[in-house]
């Protein structure tokens, strides 16, 4: 079993719907990632928080500690927000143990 | 303030070839983390440097080695390919207990 694993696998929605995805992890975490990822390959760090909620635009992250869970909410979804978005977890404060889910992956439809 | 680059962006080689790939990090970063990404997967930790030296490494074999230089860019070598090092590699900078930056990653398909 994967210590980091994300849910749904896959997720099509259309344009202006509030999107979530869910994150679960098995181990002690220093902080918890959520990354963007393109058609390309290329990453982006959308969030890193370790206890509550952070808040970006039209994305909102929040995280459980003793539940050891997050969610990732995208409001008025847009198609330019497909893509795939992983969450990754740091056991270690200086992230040098880093595990990663296998992503969602999203498509928006206009 | 440039980002994080790569090179090079693609790359083909054939099985027990050696192959280095470069990312410079981003302005102000002393720290750099390696990562393969198998297609359809999640990355996985390969390992950190930090101010030249490694500082942590995931489940890789030997023949994944690295170098940090004084400038802070950094190197990935793999040694001996397999068809199964086939992915997307991704190196992030850090400045330590900041958020890491990702740079656009290299694809290595080996043959």
């Amino acid at each position: 079993k994967n210590e980091v694993e994300q849910s749904p696998q896959n997720l099509t929605a259309q344009e202006g719907e509030f999107i979530t995805i869910n994150c679960s992890y098995s181990v002690g975490i220093s902080a918890l990632h959520w990354l963007q990822q393109h058609p390309g390959g290329g990453i982006v760090s959308l969030f890193m928080l370790s206890s509550g909620k952070k808040k970006h635009g039209r994305l909102i992250a929040t995280i459980n500690i003793q539940e050891k869970h997050s969610s990732l909410h995208i409001t008025a979804s847009h198609p330019r927000d497909s893509a795939v978005y992983i969450c990754a977890v740091s056991l270690t404060y200086n992230n040098n143990d880093m595990r990663f889910g296998a992503g969602t992956r999203l498509t928006v439809k206009p | 303030e440039t980002g994080v680059t790569q090179s090079p962006t693609h790359l083909i080689k054939t099985r027990g070839q050696q192959v280095t790939l470069r990312c410079s990090s981003q302005s102000g970063h002393n720290t750099v983390s390696w990562y393969q990404q198998a297609l359809g997967q999640g990355p996985q930790f390969i390992f950190q440097y930090y101010r030249e030296e490694e500082n942590g490494r995931g489940n890789f074999p030997p023949r994944f080695s690295g170098l940090q230089f004084p400038n802070y860019s950094s190197e990935l070598n793999v040694n001996a390919l397999e068809l199964d090092d086939s992915a997307l590699y991704l190196c992030a900078s850090s400045s330590t207990l900041n958020e890491q930056f990702f740079g656009p990653g290299t694809r290595l398909t080996v043959l």
